[in-house]
Order: C-alpha cells, then sequence, then structure tokens
C-alpha cells in the first residue's frame, strides 16, 4: 500500500478482555515503531522492531502489552486483561531504519475501554 | 536518557499573522536529528520540517522555519501567515543519530489555535 495502515480505527472493550491492534507497515520498511497517545498526553514509545533484530520493549508498560511482527512486516499489538487506563490512541510508524530518514505513521486505532 | 519538553501546552494566533512553538529538549549526543509533527484531528501525523544537529542552517519549508539553537538544546517553531488549516497540535521530537534504535522521543505537544 501507499501508507500505513491500522485496523481497527477505532475499537470499544470491556475491562478485562483481549485485544488485538494490527499495523501493516509500508512495503520494504525493515523498521516498525508502536506509540501510545493518551488524552493530554505526547506519544509515548512502547516496542520497536527492526529487521531480524531482538525488539525493543523497553517502553512496554506492563505484561499485558505484547507485540509480535510476523515476516517481517505486519505488526500486532496485543493488550490482555484490558483497564480503563489503556483507553488511548495507538500509533503505529515505519521506516527505513537508518538515523533520520522518514517516519511514517499510521492514523491511529482509538481504544476505549469501558 | 533523551528528553523533549513542550512547555505552551495550548497556543492562539490570529489568520494571516506569525506564532513561535517552543520546545527544548536534553541529550549528552553531539549528533542527531529534531522534528516538528503536526497532528489534526485526524490524528495522522505529518512531519513539517526536520533539523540534522549538524548543520548550523535553520531547516524552513515554505512558512515554517524553525530556530535551532544548538548550544541552548533550544528547537522552536515559526509559523509565518497563519492560515485556518495550521491548526493542530504540533509534536516535538528527538532521533539520535547513533542510537541503538532511533526512535523518535516526543515532547507533550503544543495545542495552535487559529482565529479567523
Amino acid at each position: 500500500g501507499a501508507g500505513v495502515s491500522q485496523s481497527p480505527s477505532n475499537k470499544v472493550t470491556e475491562k478485562g478482555k483481549d485485544v488485538e491492534l494490527r499495523c501493516d507497515p509500508i512495503s520494504g520498511h525493515t523498521a516498525l515503531y508502536w506509540y501510545r497517545q493518551s488524552l493530554g498526553q505526547g506519544l509515548e514509545f512502547l516496542i520497536y522492531f527492526q529487521g531480524n533484530s531482538a525488539p525493543d520493549k523497553s517502553g512496554l508498560p506492563s505484561d499485558r502489552f505484547s507485540a509480535e511482527r510476523t515476516g517481517g512486516s505486519v505488526s500486532t499489538l496485543t493488550i490482555q486483561r484490558t483497564q480503563q487506563e489503556d483507553s488511548a490512541v495507538y500509533l503505529c510508524a515505519s521506516s527505513s531504519g537508518l538515523a533520520g530518514l522518514l517516519w511514517y505513521f499510521g492514523p491511529g486505532t482509538r481504544l476505549t475501554v469501558t | 536518557a533523551q528528553t523533549v519538553t513542550q512547555s505552551q501546552p495550548e497556543m492562539s494566533v490570529q489568520e494571516a499573522e506569525t506564532v513561535t512553538l517552543s520546545c527544548t529538549y536534553d541529550t549528552s549526543e553531539s549528533d542527531y536529528y529534531l522534528f516538528w509533527y503536526k497532528q489534526p484531528p485526524s490524528r495522522q501525523m505529518i512531519l513539517v520540517i526536520r533539523q540534522e544537529a549538524y548543520k548550523q542552517q535553520n531547516a524552513t519549508e515554505n512558512r515554517f522555519s524553525v530556530n535551532f539553537q544548538k548550544a541552548a538544546k533550544s528547537f522552536s517553531l515559526k509559523i509565518s501567515d497563519s492560515q485556518l488549516g495550521d491548526a493542530a497540535m504540533y509534536f516535538c521530537a528527538y532521533s539520535g543519530y547513533r542510537g541503538a534504535t532511533n526512535k523518535l522521543i516526543f515532547g507533550t505537544g503544543t495545542l495552535l489555535a487559529v482565529q479567523p
């Protein structure tokens, strides 16, 4: 595709349920990032994938959060046992992975936990 | 660890006027990149302007320009001839040049309103 796509656009779930958020990066981009944007907050780094290297998971807020990237392309962010504080916009971005080059962001998934 | 600070949660400007958004950052690295991103209500992050730290010349993109003060670790964005379409959240961001991950580190954003 022409850009980074994310699905679903919006997700409403009940507290305690698991959710999966999907990101399709730009074809050929080796680097993929997940960020969380809470109301009134900046973008909080969650996890970073670069090629075949071990992902940088240093931003994941708890062990309820996990992510995988299959075949170096599509990524899924999974949140288990969702809590109300997980409500946020989850943004995905991809880049060619080299310093200073452009990051391309998806439109995000707005997650609401009721 | 690197940090980015935007001290203006909200700003307002009259259409056709000029506004400056502030950003400061902290890093021990000598080479890095700085960015301004725009996020309209659609949530799509749009790159406004990019500055390489090793370049002394301030970056300019049409009505958008930066004032990069490396010693002061300051990176402000000036929007000239403001237009209604400039209304958005603006984020300042940092990326290390030799960092292990080159991830972007964002400030908390400045919400810009443009008054007709």
